[in-house]
């Protein structure tokens, strides 16, 4: 069965050190998405992409980066990670061309418990 | 203000009741609007979309009101399996699409 696969599933990490979140996906979804979600706070996109070698900031980029190399993976990465970026982290992909990606259903991994010390 | 509001409960029910959960939205822009669910430690899942005509999936009924800005989520017969957080999400269109999701709100059935 098709599905998208987040790893590690919980890290521990400390401030200043670089962390990479990866996210795989078999439904061979153009559309892929890093949220990060807080209490109190919606789901809030960081980063998406529309397909191979695109890329886009959302609302809260700052601190991450992507690259999208295939179609299957979009790997999150915190260049230098503080304890504002302790959150639990959710990759999502989903079908739509460009633009019409958000007409369309979201399937999200089963996110990334970071922790930042 | 908030760009998608919704009421963050928590909401108590006993079994079969009925619930209702409104959700407002500040962009007249707007396009596509859906309710996920998110049990407890895990991931959102999509529940229904919602069309300007109003639809029904089972207990379900998911209504879109565009001149007031909502949109609502109807429960009937509540179950115990029913018990989650319920998430507003709206979709923009502006050159560039942004989902914006709501902080939810936390739904408790009691036996």
């Amino acid at each position: 069965d098709a599905e998208i696969t987040q790893s590690p599933r919980h890290k521990i990490t400390e401030t200043g050190r670089q962390v990479t979140l990866a996210c795989h996906q078999t439904w061979n979804h153009n559309n892929m998405f890093w949220y990060r979600q807080d209490l109190g706070h919606g789901l809030r996109l960081i980063h998406y992409s529309y397909g191979v070698h695109d890329t886009n900031k959302g609302e809260v980029s700052d601190g991450y980066s992507v690259s999208r190399s295939n179609t299957e993976d979009l790997p999150l990465t915190l260049e230098s990670a503080a304890s504002s970026q302790t959150s639990v982290y959710f990759c999502a992909s989903g079908t739509g061309t460009g633009g019409k990606a958000g007409y369309n259903e979201q399937f999200f991994g089963p996110g990334t418990r970071l922790t930042v010390l | 203000r908030k760009e998608v509001e919704q009421d963050p409960g928590p909401f108590n029910v006993p079994e079969g009741a009925t619930v209702a959960f409104n959700c407002t939205y500040s962009n007249s822009a707007s396009q596509s609007f859906f309710w996920y669910r998110q049990d407890c430690r895990k991931e959102p899942k999509l529940l229904m979309s919602v069309y300007s005509s109003g639809n029904e999936d089972g207990r379900f009924t998911a209504q879109l009101n565009r001149a007031s800005q909502y949109i609502s989520l109807l429960i009937r017969d509540s179950k115990l399996s029913d018990s989650a957080t319920y998430l507003c999400v709206v979709t923009v269109y502006t050159g560039g699409f942004k989902t914006i999701f709501g902080a939810g709100t936390r739904l408790f059935v009691k036996a």
